[in-house]
């Protein structure tokens, strides 16, 4: 079935990095534009970044444009962020998703379990 | 990129319909039929419920429904189950590949 499982989350200090990891599986990876989106504690849902099925463009929300950056290896079914300058406020569940396409094709929409990342000292 | 606006909170008894907003500008809700609607139970991952403003995914109940005026889109639930009780955001493209969410709306069947 349809999957998508993030990994690398954890407690970072101010300033730091880290690297999360989405593996997908059950659909044809390569053939779609992929999503990370945060949710921080109590808060609600945030889109952060997006990249084309190919990898050759990548968009970012303002707040993390410099500092972080999406990226894919269609051979390893994988997404990734590379998060970097760590601050408090990226404290957040981060969730790796294929979002209902712009124009939608199909209605087909996924999400993973999200990772929980902590930035504090 | 400021989030879409919604209702912090709505309410409503069983069988009874409910509806949250979702304002936003002429560069998100109002520029694009690409507005999307998720539920989302404590500690899941969202579920779409409705996309392009008024179309029901596969699997999702006809219960739901959604509409667009100008800057502000509206998902409505008619017929109120327990189940229903969830946070529930709307997702609008926003353009230049972008998107933006809803600050979220808490449910609660009384």
């Amino acid at each position: 079935q349809v999957q998508l499982v993030e990994s690398g989350g954890g407690v970072v200090q101010p300033g730091g990095s880290l690297r999360l990891s989405c593996a997908a599986s059950g659909f044809t990876f390569s053939s779609y534009g992929m999503h990370w989106v945060r949710q921080a504690p109590g808060k609600g849902l945030e889109w952060v970044a997006f990249i084309r099925s190919d990898g050759s463009s990548e968009y970012y929300v303002d707040s993390v444009k410099g500092r972080f950056t999406i990226s894919r290896d269609n051979s390893k079914n994988t997404l990734y962020l590379q998060m970097n300058s760590l601050r408090t406020d990226d404290t957040a569940v981060y969730y790796c998703a294929k979002l209902v396409g712009v124009p939608a094709t199909t209605d087909f929409d996924c999400w993973g379990q999200g990772t929980l990342v902590t930035v504090s000292s | 990129q400021s989030a879409l606006t919604q209702p912090a909170s709505v309410s409503g008894s069983p069988r009874q319909s409910i509806t949250i907003s979702c304002t936003g500008t002429s560069s998100d809700v109002g520029g694009y039929n690409y507005v999307s609607w998720y539920q989302q139970h404590p500690g899941k991952a969202p579920k779409l419920v409705i996309y392009e403003v008024t179309k029901w995914p596969s699997g999702v109940s006809n219960r739901f429904s959604g509409s667009k005026s100008g800057n502000t889109a509206s998902l409505t639930i008619s017929g109120l189950q327990a189940e229903d009780e969830a946070d529930y955001y709307c997702c609008s493209y926003a353009g230049r590949t972008k998107w933006v969410f809803g600050g979220g709306t808490k449910l609660t069947v009384l």
